[in-house]
């Protein structure tokens, strides 16, 4: 268990719609990233977020959001959902934002589009 | 931006065997090279890491080593056993996020 977690599990969702995505980071860590991993991109960098501030921006579309709040969990928001966007999302965290970092992933939410 | 290239994209080894993986990073710059393991249905898992201020790092059956004047590093995995059977992955980075390898599926048969 890497004291990552996410919530939920699975999402299954029709064309157009609105979903979020919930992660608490481990004890002590003040930074989370989501990454997105689909069959044929592999895990793609979106998003980080410092203690409340976002750090760096990576592939994420402009459909797509993500905050995190004063108690450090991290909300990414999905909206006007296409097939597409079916995929596995992996949030993570790490103590800081430095280089060198360990990053440490939760079991991620299955998204199926449909 | 740093890109990160992974072979083989599989592989396929006896029990006992040894299992090496390569990958070559785009960005000088990148100081810092992890290696995650993953398993079906779960996260990435961090297994070894490597510094750019470090040649080889060794952890039991694994061992990571690094070229920073190639750019580029690899994993030895010796003495496999099946339950080594999974995804890898390498990365790369310089701040805080980790750009990442397409992936090797290893298969180890017992």
């Amino acid at each position: 268990d890497s004291g990552v977690t996410q919530t939920p599990k699975h999402l299954i969702t029709a064309t157009g719609q609105r979903v979020t995505l919930r992660c608490s980071p481990r004890s002590g860590d003040l930074s989370v990233y989501w990454y997105q991993q689909s069959l044929d991109q592999g895990l793609q960098f979106l998003i980080q977020y410092y203690n409340g501030e976002e750090r760096a921006k990576g592939n994420i579309l402009e459909r797509f959001s993500a905050q995190q709040f004063p108690d450090l969990h991290s909300e990414l928001n999905l909206s006007s959902l296409e097939l597409g966007d079916s995929a596995l999302y992996f949030c993570a965290s790490s103590v800081g934002s430095t280089g060198g970092e360990k990053l440490f992933f939760g079991s991620g939410t299955q998204l199926s589009v449909l | 931006g740093e890109n990160v290239e992974q072979h083989p994209s599989t592989l396929s080894v006896q029990e006992g065997d040894s299992a090496v993986i390569k990958c070559t990073y785009s960005d000088s710059a990148s100081n810092y090279f992890p290696w995650y393991k993953q398993e079906l249905g779960k996260g990435p898992q961090l297994i070894i890491d490597i510094r750019s201020n470090v040649g080889e790092k060794k952890d039991q059956r694994i061992a990571v080593t690094l070229n920073k004047t190639a750019k580029h590093f690899s994993l030895h995995i010796t003495e496999t056993q099946p339950e080594d059977s999974a995804v890898y992955f390498c990365a790369a980075s310089k701040t805080g996020k980790l750009i990442f390898g397409q992936g090797t599926t290893l298969q180890v048969k017992p």
